[in-house]
């Protein structure tokens, strides 16, 4: 993931609109590709994940999507609802020997009810 | 939290004291993480075991000791605490390296007067 700055972008949505969260990485050797969610005072939580030779996976009530041409990895979450409000971050890495995860700052969802 | 408990959950402590945080799992994982969370630097990785007695430096090590006996259990040594070692601690397990989803514990917030 890349640097998004000191304070952490955040996308605000109404209660049962559907949210798009994007992240853009840098390392074009990546090949796996998490979505993690963080809830206030909790460690981050495993959402979904999406290999390179994917470009779309779906879960429950959440797509991601990944362009690889241009290194762009996004969540989508259907039917947004006010316990979705949370930090979402991405990760991305490659597969190998004690390779490591590179993390995004994230970006805050807000659901307005 | 995928079996995985911090120990303690928050801690004060003043500045050149030594402190120790614990990581415990019991999912029988092999790979285990060290992680500091700092508002506009997202997660950073401090240090990682491999196995037993296996261990390496991540991207922010300095100042940082580690050591894992057990399988189950991962140890974060802050030999001498500094102001800028107030942080949020996270530990994460996985049981494989590179390509492969991370679990993450609740975190230890330290503060360091």
């Amino acid at each position: 993931g890349e640097s998004v700055g000191l304070h952490l972008p955040t996308l605000s949505v109404q209660e049962g609109d559907n949210s798009i969260i994007n992240c853009a990485y840098s390392n074009s050797a990546s090949d796996y590709f998490i979505w993690y969610k963080q809830e206030s005072g909790k460690g981050p939580q495993f959402i979904i994940d999406i290999r390179s030779n994917m470009d779309k996976r779906q879960g429950q009530r959440v797509t991601v999507l990944l362009n690889k041409t241009v290194k762009h990895l996004s969540l989508q979450i259907a039917a947004t609802q006010p316990g979705d409000s949370a930090v979402y971050f991405c990760a991305d890495t490659y597969t190998g020997a004690n390779s490591k995860l590179t993390f995004g700052k994230g970006i805050t969802l807000s659901v307005r009810p | 939290d995928a079996g995985i408990t911090q120990s303690p959950r928050h801690k004060v402590t003043e500045t050149g004291t030594p402190v120790t945080l614990r990581c415990h799992q019991t999912e029988n994982h092999r790979y285990m993480y060290w992680y500091r969370q700092d508002p506009g630097h997202g997660l950073r990785l401090i240090h990682y075991s491999y196995g037993v007695k296996d261990t390496d430096k991540g991207e922010v090590s300095d100042g940082y000791s580690v050591s894992r006996s057990k399988t189950e259990d991962f140890l974060l040594t802050l030999e001498s605490a500094t102001s800028s070692q107030t942080s949020v601690y996270f530990c994460a397990i996985s049981d494989r390296s590179g390509g492969n989803e991370q679990f993450f514990g609740p975190g230890t917030r330290l503060t360091v007067l």
